[in-house]
């Protein structure tokens, strides 16, 4: 089955630096990969959706300078915390469209941890 | 592997009760969450089980059974509304969350 990958599943920065999280989609081609962060027991919140290609287009509320996306290629897709604060701190999740498919498949997750 | 198997399609009437169930393999387990995703949009918190037993939000009710290593999330009172995909998703003992592949809900009148 199709299958997503996420990089890395732990990682605690110091306030100020900047963090890169990686998307991986392993076995199919994504045109659409999707950033989402999440807090404990409550949703997902839509953070940017990536398009292979061109620039992401960041949800109402989300600093496009502060988390940059990059989708390079049809199989990744990265997502950088500039200057990060302790506010920062969160699970932050993938998920990738499958090219031609409708199915989304998610990454295992990432939890930042800024200290 | 850590997994969890649900269905990937199921349909019901408007009005009727579905349940979809959810089987996990994971290595150590800290409960499991249910969300709804309509087309298009992101995943939205339905539920979470930590113990096992039911709990019950209005029309949704989720279940578990860790010995069973097994839950199912009931609707209630189908409407045409409810029509989504629907994604099991358990914590492991690594707190990384492992995700089930999504069951389509199909609603007809």
């Amino acid at each position: 089955g199709a299958v997503v990958s996420q990089h890395p599943s732990w990682v605690i920065c110091k306030s100020g630096t900047s963090v890169k999280i990686e998307c991986r989609s392993l076995d199919f081609q994504a045109t659409t990969m999707f950033w989402y962060r999440q807090f404990p027991k409550q949703s997902l919140m839509l953070m940017a959706t990536s398009n292979e290609g061109s620039k992401a287009t960041y949800e109402q509320g989300v600093e496009k300078d502060k988390f940059l996306i990059n989708h390079a290629s049809l199989t990744l897709s990265t997502l950088t915390v500039t200057s990060a604060h302790p506010e920062d701190s969160s699970f932050y999740i993938c998920s990738a469209a499958k090219q031609g498919g409708d199915t989304i498949y998610f990454g295992e997750g990432s939890w930042l941890t800024v200290v | 592997g850590q997994s969890l198997e649900q269905p990937s399609e199921v349909t019901a009437v408007e009005g009727a009760i579905v349940q979809i169930n959810c089987t996990y393999q994971t290595s150590g387990f800290y409960g499991l969450s249910w969300y709804q995703q309509h087309d298009g949009g992101a995943p939205t918190f339905l539920s979470y089980n930590g113990l096992d037993g039911l709990e019950e939000t209005g029309r949704f009710s989720s279940f578990l059974s860790r010995s069973d290593s097994y839950g199912y999330l009931l609707l209630q009172e189908l409407q045409m509304k409810d029509s989504a995909s629907y994604f099991c998703a358990g914590w492991d003992s690594n707190y990384q969350l492992i995700w089930g592949a999504g069951t389509k809900l199909i609603i007809k009148p």
